[in-house]
């Protein structure tokens, strides 16, 4: 699977939009860009996953850029409870599903 | 309860003891998974099973036994703790009929070995 590059934090203020970016450069046809979240102490939280178009849900958006080779999460309205780590992950899932987290983003929202 | 339960939710051991580390479901998820989680490390796969009977290794199998006797439960047994072994663990599940990798985790096992 291929791997992410992420910045290690970023601060947004309560209510505006937090906008995080990765980058995945070497990312295959068949590989899909997953979104996970990990709020203090707690497992990881699935957010959204997109292939080449943009996905919306009820957590966030993902744009993924035409070449593929970043995306950007969107949260459009932060709140404190968004205070999280940001997972990029890459994976072709295939038959076993394996997840590779790296070191992720930690978002900061402040009051 | 509906969802993924792990226990203990904490456990202090001693090295060379035998500990096992319980995960259950209620899903009836197909895909089940064994993470640690360290400073500076991340999140890592230990092991994960694909359906009862079916097991394989992840990215740091070493001194670490599963198995998976029903496809609601995957205990993870440390046959010999070590310190190196002191971590939160998280166990997560994933439905077959998903094609895509939404996996649902546990709260975490926050293990100490002295």
């Amino acid at each position: 699977d291929a791997k992410t590059t992420q910045p290690p934090s970023m601060d947004c203020a309560e209510g505006r939009a937090a906008n995080l970016p990765c980058n995945h450069s070497t990312i295959s046809g068949n590989e899909y860009v997953y979104w996970y979240r990990q709020i203090h102490s707690q497992g990881p939280q699935y957010i959204i996953h997109g292939l080449k178009n943009n996905e919306t849900n009820e957590m966030a958006s993902l744009i993924i850029t035409e070449d593929r080779k970043s995306s950007t999460l969107i949260l459009p309205h932060a709140t404190l409870r968004d205070t999280a780590v940001y997972y990029c992950i890459v994976s072709s899932g295939g038959s076993n599903y394996k997840l590779t987290f790296g070191k992720g983003t930690l978002l900061t929202v402040n009051p | 309860d509906a969802g993924i339960t792990q226990s203990p939710r904490y456990k202090i051991t001693e090295t060379g003891r035998q500990v096992t580390l319980m995960c259950h479901q209620t899903w009836s998820h197909s895909y089940m998974f064994w993470y640690r989680q360290d400073l500076g490390h991340g999140l890592r796969l230990i092991y994960y099973s694909a359906a009862a009977d079916i097991t394989d290794k992840g990215e740091v199998p070493d001194g670490y036994v599963v198995s998976r006797s029903k496809t609601e439960n995957f205990p993870l047994t440390l046959e010999s703790a070590t310190r190196s072994q002191t971590s939160v663990y998280f166990c997560a599940s994933k439905g077959r009929e998903s094609s895509y990798n939404e996996q649902f985790f546990g709260p975490g096992t926050r293990l100490t070995v002295l």
